[in-house]
């Protein structure tokens, strides 16, 4: 599987635009790009997942460059609610095997 | 709400004890996955099963099993526990073997 390189943490304010940056430089032709998200105690919730170009749903925004060494995953105006521990992971469409979570991105963000 | 379910969502026991805990997948989910997450080591995967069929294994201890029901749902049995088997448990479900994965809430399991 593709590994992952995503910032340790980040934090921003309520009703700013946020977007994390994940470096897959391996990422094979037959691989996807899937986010998570995931608060204290609690399981991942899956974001949003993309092959190439932009994807966008009712959460979130995924861009992938042409060359998909990398990905953006971006939060349109966060809220509080939103400080989450958020992970980028790289592989089969769902993942025949179990998913390789990385350390993620801690996002916090301030009133 | 994922639609993964899974019991119980505390357990305390202690050290060289066995425990089971049990995940109900998704309505029309067929694959079944178990990840261990502790404080240090992250989210790991443990183990999949696909339709009643191991499927894949991850970095799961020999004191650990688990199978998949014909109805579907799964069990993890933890034996001769540790305390470094301290951790949250986690189910997740597809629909098949190239899908997204659901979560469910998980299961605290604390050994003293």
């Amino acid at each position: 599987l593709a590994k992952t390189t995503q910032p340790i943490s980040m934090d921003s304010y309520e009703g700013q635009e946020v977007n994390i940056t994940c470096s897959h430089n391996n990422i094979a032709t037959n691989d996807y790009i899937t986010w998570y998200q995931q608060f204290p105690s609690q399981g991942p919730r899956f974001i949003i997942q993309g092959y190439k170009t932009k994807v966008t749903n009712e959460v979130a925004s995924l861009f992938i460059p042409a060359d998909r060494k990398s990905s953006t995953l971006s939060l349109p105006r966060v809220s509080l609610s939103d400080t989450a521990v958020y992970y980028c992971l790289v592989g089969g469409r769902g993942g025949a095997d179990g998913l390789t979570f990385g350390k993620g991105t801690h996002l916090i963000i301030q009133p | 709400d994922s639609g993964v379910t899974q019991t119980p969502k505390h357990l305390i026991t202690a050290t060289g004890q066995r425990v089971t805990l049990r995940c109900s997948p998704r309505s029309g989910d067929l694959s079944v996955y178990w990840y261990q997450q502790s404080l240090d080591q992250g989210l790991q995967f443990l183990i999949q099963y696909y339709n009643g069929e191991e499927r894949a294994k991850g970095n799961i201890l020999e004191r650990f099993s688990a199978q998949q029901f014909p109805d579907l749902h799964s069990e993890l049995n933890l034996s001769s526990l540790e305390l470094g088997d301290s951790a949250l448990y986690f189910c997740a479900s597809s629909r098949g073997l190239q899908e997204t994965q659901y979560f469910g809430p998980g299961t605290r399991l604390l050994v003293l």
